[in-house]
């Protein structure tokens, strides 16, 4: 089973510039997720879908960040314009219940944008 | 609040016994989880733990859980050099459902 993709893997952009990401989640996953991971902390949720709907995105930062998933599958996390603190890891995860209900979530190998 | 603390460092030589450790503050929790991230690479599920529970053993892992205290901890026998990278605890939380993770202890192996 494929896991969840991310790209690009690195990604250097000048402040006030735009920049996109992109998630495959695992076939069949109708939960993603992105997080974003500021160096030396553990992820923290930016937004959440349950198939193409928005579950949770009270920690995303409208002004500048947004995020699609249109048809339910892959998503873009898109930033514009970037600031020096957006230099993070960008994590994408998906999950799906399993028999006892439980969603564990996977993670990709993440996006690092590095904003100069 | 919903908060996770763990210890930021760890050190142990190979063969020996790891104990990673984690608090958390949110007595609704659900599942409680152990990550593990090398260098470059995104997170990867070690175990989980149900709220009801107060162990889990999986080979060379176990996980104890204090719910009064709102502790887990991670031990890993016979700790080898691979084992050495990031460990994140998290919560997930019956009001919301997300996760919420701890800032990661770094494991370190010496030969």
């Amino acid at each position: 089973e494929a896991g969840v993709a991310q790209s690009p893997r690195y990604k250097i952009i000048e402040k006030r510039q735009s920049v996109a990401f992109w998630c495959n989640p695992i076939s069949g996953h109708a939960t993603l997720y992105w997080y974003q991971q500021i160096l030396g902390q553990g992820p923290k949720l930016l937004i959440q879908f349950q198939n193409n709907g928005v579950v949770d995105d009270s920690q995303l930062p409208k002004d500048r960040f947004s995020a699609e998933r249109l048809k339910g599958v892959d998503s873009t996390l898109k930033i514009q314009p970037a600031k020096l603190e957006d230099s993070a890891v960008y994590l994408c995860a998906s999950s799906t219940p399993d028999r006892a209900h439980e969603e564990t979530q996977y993670f990709g190998p993440g996006t690092r944008l590095l904003v100069l | 609040g919903e908060d996770v603390e763990q210890s930021l460092f760890l050190s142990v030589r190979e063969g020996d016994s790891s104990v990673i450790n984690c608090t958390y503050t949110d007595s609704s929790s659900t599942y409680l989880y152990w990550y593990k991230q090398e260098p470059g690479a995104g997170l990867q599920l070690l175990t989980y733990i149900f709220s009801n529970m107060d162990m889990k053993q999986d080979q060379r892992l176990t996980v104890l859980l204090n719910k009064k205290d709102k502790h887990l901890s991670l031990r890993i026998a016979d700790t080898q050099t691979g084992d050495s990278a990031i460990y994140f605890c998290a919560e997930r939380t019956l009001n919301t459902g997300k996760l919420i993770f701890g800032q990661g202890t770094t494991l370190q192996v010496k030969p």
